[in-house]
């Protein structure tokens, strides 16, 4: 079966300091990959995703992450978070012949102090 | 804008109850979708439907039923809740094509008592 972890329960970061957030996933066949993020109190929202191609990939507000087929790993990060980025994120993974499904990791908290 | 609307933002309901989770989108996606978010274990596959009049059991279907009677309308039923089902549950909804992605909603907290 599939799954997919996360290095990091909760990280705290100060503003302007570097984020990198691990996701490492156990299925051997093509995947698609995704980081999905959820500010407090809204619902989760797609950051950025990976299905072909160039294994860096760019996603909204200044995020980014980096498919290593080698290591099965799509690592999030960002150079410099701000107080906004304060949320939990998901890394999700939907292998080829899995069908429509996606497997989510249990998430990373992140906390951005002013 | 796209959108995938869930009834209800809180639900407070007493053990045994039968309980409706209504999740609706206006998007003519295929794939409709409902999990469970737990602290630490993330998102929870409970059901899962293709097409209209479809569904699958996804990891955690126990305890949950689902109804897929019209395209845009998949609906998750608690046949006796219990307190173990307290949660926040999300439906989502992608194409066919699910490169794309899932559009997820606002979500559901519900609190057994």
């Amino acid at each position: 079966a599939q799954s997919v972890s996360q290095h990091n329960h909760h990280v705290i970061l100060s503003e302007a300091a570097s984020l990198e957030l691990g996701c490492n996933y156990s299925y051997g066949g093509t995947v698609n990959l995704f980081w999905y993020v959820q500010y407090p109190g809204q619902h989760l929202q797609l950051l950025l995703k990976y299905f072909s191609g160039d294994p860096l990939v760019k996603g909204i507000k200044g995020f980014e992450a980096e498919f290593i087929k080698s290591k099965f790993s799509f690592n999030l990060r960002k150079p410099s978070v701000q107080w906004s980025d304060t949320a939990e994120y998901f890394c999700a993974v939907n292998a080829h012949n899995y069908g429509q499904n996606f497997v989510f990791g249990p998430g990373t908290r992140l906390s951005v102090l002013p | 804008d796209v959108k995938v609307t869930q009834s209800s933002r809180y639900l407070v309901k007493r053990t045994g109850e039968k309980v409706f989770l209504e999740c609706v989108q206006d998007m003519d996606h295929e794939n409709m979708f409902w999990y469970r978010q737990d602290p630490g274990l993330g998102l929870r596959l409970i059901y899962f439907s293709y097409d209209v009049k479809m569904k699958e059991k996804g990891d955690i279907p126990e305890g949950y039923s689902v109804s897929r009677e019209k395209k845009e309308r998949f609906s998750l039923i608690l046949e006796s809740a219990s307190t173990n089902q307290t949660s926040m549950y999300l439906c989502a909804s992608s194409q066919l094509d699910k490169d794309y992605g899932y559009t997820f909603g606002s979500g559901t907290r519900l609190t057994v008592v």
